[in-house]
């Protein structure tokens, strides 16, 4: 079955201090790995996509890289601006269309 | 900038009532989703469009849910009857292709009482 796990659920961190959330899928065929912002009372609001294992993208303090079970969202030097949502998502598999995580809740504290 | 937008941003009805939300997909986008997004779910996937015609609403309660795409510039989610755990925000979003990248729009807050 395809699907889309993220970790942690929530993350607390102190400004400056860098950290990773986990995006880990099984999908049969894979055909992009999307990251997404989540701020709240909005919609996603696009970050990444990755197609193949060993891409890494890279906006701002943020990076995405890729293997073939799984993605890191790596944050360098975290600001309060980054706290939001990040969503995963890939598409691929036996689903026409994207399969999304549950999301990580990032707050950076001052 | 172009950007899928949403109407009403938010929605408060009772039970029973009808309720219709509307989406204006990126102008030149060929896909259209309706996702729901709780606390618990997360977002599902309720339908998807690709050229206006539906591909998939396996998502979306037959009984009391429907979509359209009347044409290129609207599509449409209708509730009738709505229930209280019907409430949710739901999401349009817009792209190129069903696994392409989806940009979506501000969403519809849905309070069924």
């Amino acid at each position: 079955e395809d699907q889309v796990t993220q970790s942690p659920e929530a993350l607390r961190l102190q400004e400056g201090e860098s950290s990773s959330l986990n995006c880990s899928y099984t999908v049969s065929g894979l055909r992009g790995l999307f990251w997404y912002r989540q701020d709240p009372g909005k919609g996603p609001e696009f970050l990444f996509t990755l197609y193949s294992a060993g891409e890494e993208k890279e906006k701002e303090r943020l990076k995405a890289t890729l293997t073939k079970k799984e993605s890191f969202l790596h944050i360098t030097a975290p600001k309060p601006e980054d706290s939001a949502t990040y969503l995963c998502a890939v598409g691929g598999g036996s689903q026409g269309n994207l399969i999304f995580g549950k999301g990580t809740k990032l707050s950076v504290k001052p | 900038d172009a950007r899928v937008t949403q109407t009403p941003r938010h929605k408060v009805t009772e039970m029973g009532q009808e309720v219709t939300m509307r989406c204006q997909p990126i102008l030149g986008h060929n896909t259209v989703f309706w996702y729901r997004q709780t606390m618990m779910q997360g977002l599902e996937l309720l339908a998807y469009f690709r050229n206006r015609a539906p591909l998939d609403d396996s998502g979306m309660p037959k009984d009391r849910f429907s979509a359209e795409m009347p044409d290129a510039t609207l599509a449409t989610l209708k509730i009738q009857p709505s229930e209280p755990r019907d409430s949710a925000v739901y999401f349009c979003a817009s792209g190129l292709g069903s696994t392409d990248t989806q940009y979506f729009g501000p969403g519809t807050r849905l309070t069924v009482l």
